[in-house]
């Protein structure tokens, strides 16, 4: 059964930094891109980043770039989200998301998410 | 950027309605656009994708049609588990933007 479990979440500063994890398991985590998406509270979702299988390619939304570096360990079947500089905007559930191998890029597989709260 | 515009933004509906959501994109995206539902405080779970095809165990009254640039999603008949929010979402050069989402709700 694949499950993706995110952690890390919390409530910080703004202009703090905070980590967030996925751990993966049930697959071949290795083969699969991966993906962050977050929803502010009572908002809709907004894709955040992505990182294909091996790391070779990392894509970011414009309103994280610069501020955000996500990052996977295979060994580890881990995949990270480094967040700094983070603003009071920036809260939301954090999920992590699979993404297929067909081409057609869809998340098929979601975590339950982690809330992030930025808040002085 | 390509924008997605979902509507309705909510509608109310009764169990064994016939219900569309549509979602049109600011340019073509081919075939390029899922579907997902949320309920409340639970994660998306992948509905429909590349415009047409049914995800494994999801029930076959959800159908979605479309290309280009404007999409439906369509549930024959209303069931009590399906009373959730909607989103369409698409794909292109490597970047993903979501639709607004569409509350379903009893009548």
């Amino acid at each position: 059964e694949v499950q993706l479990v995110e952690s890390g979440g919390g409530l910080v500063k703004p202009g703090g930094s905070l980590r967030l994890s996925c751990a993966a398991s049930g697959f071949t985590f290795s083969s699969y891109s991966m993906n962050w998406v977050r929803q502010a509270p009572g908002k809709g979702l907004e894709w955040v980043s992505s990182i294909s299988s091996s790391s070779s390619y990392i894509y970011y939304a414009d309103s994280v770039k610069g501020r955000f570096t996500i990052s996977r360990d295979n060994a580890k079947n881990s995949l990270y989200l480094q967040m700094n500089s983070l603003r009071a905007e920036d809260t939301a559930v954090y999920y992590c998301a699979r993404a297929s191998r067909d081409g057609y890029s869809y998340f098929d597989y979601w975590g339950q998410g982690t809330l992030v709260t930025v808040s002085s | 950027d390509i924008q997605m515009t979902q509507s309705p933004s909510s509608l109310s509906a009764s169990v064994g309605d016939r219900v569309t959501i549509t979602c049109r994109a600011s340019q073509s995206i081919s075939i390029y656009l899922n579907w997902y539902q949320q309920k409340p405080g639970k994660a998306p779970k992948l509905l429909i994708y590349a415009a047409s095809s049914l995800q494994s165990g999801v029930p076959s009254r959800f159908s979605g049609s479309g290309s280009g640039t404007d999409f439906t999603l369509t549930i024959s008949s209303l069931q009590p588990d399906d009373f959730a929010t909607y989103y369409c979402q698409q794909y292109n050069s490597y970047s993903w933007t979501f639709g607004q989402g569409t509350k379903v709700e009893i009548k």
